[in-house]
């Protein structure tokens, strides 16, 4: 049983379109971080949300932590192929070990 | 370059075996993890060293086992090797944030191991 779930698993857009990807729990994680992947290569971090109903924005990219810090989205705008990739979620639960949901493989055609 | 150095980069072995992964962390860091990448299963945690103690425990197998020496390199040994343990394996290094719980994880370039 995955602890963070994210959806969708894949998603596949033309560049240009905006696109929304969840990362949901039942747990409540004292962090939360969103990073990327591309292929032969470990994730990087784009961001860390700590305060339920934060937003934060990177360029074209807006994240959010839900109010009860359970859940967060990210948002693309205007997408390029350049934000092809596997974007991953990962919760905190204390001050130890990260957990990563299984992560969205984006697409973005030109 | 994240600065984290994990050798080897690709290693193919047969199932029964053992291997050892290594993992140089970023100068500075003090913490290390290993995670296992595997197309079902998403990224796993498998352990957390913290200046040479084991600070948190995942998913790790009994024929997993892992060390942070004091030089602050870390080892990953992988032995009994079934079918099934073919995967990417990240080791990360970071180094606490002030006011995050985690701080940012920096990682290497993984260690790809099939078993044949």
């Amino acid at each position: 049983t995955q602890l963070l779930e994210q959806s969708p698993q894949f998603l596949s857009i033309q560049e240009g379109e905006n696109l929304t990807v969840y990362c949901n729990s039942s747990s409540v994680f004292s962090s939360l971080q969103w990073y990327r992947q591309e292929p032969g290569e470990g994730p990087v971090l784009l961001v860390t949300v700590v305060t339920g109903g934060e937003v934060k924005k990177l360029k074209r990219l807006t994240f959010q932590f839900g109010d009860a810090r359970k859940d967060s989205s990210l948002h693309i705008t205007a997408a390029q192929p350049g934000d092809t990739g596997l974007y991953l979620c990962a919760g905190a639960r204390g001050a130890q070990k990260l957990v990563f949901g299984q992560g969205t493989r984006l697409t973005i055609n030109p | 370059d994240s600065g984290v150095t994990q050798t080897p980069k690709h290693l193919i072995t047969a199932t029964g075996q053992r291997v050892t992964l290594r993992c140089s962390p970023r100068s500075g860091d003090l913490s290390v993890y290993w995670y296992q990448q595997s197309l079902d299963q998403g990224l796993q945690f498998l352990i957390q060293y913290y200046n040479g103690e084991e600070r948190a425990k995942g998913n790790i197998l009994e024929r997993f086992s892992a060390q942070q020496f004091p030089d602050l390199h870390s080892e990953l040994n992988l032995s009994s090797l079934e079918l099934g343990d073919s995967a990417l394996y990240f080791c990360a290094s970071s180094t606490p944030s002030p006011g995050l719980p985690v701080g940012e994880l920096f990682f290497g370039e993984g260690s790809r191991l099939t078993v044949l």
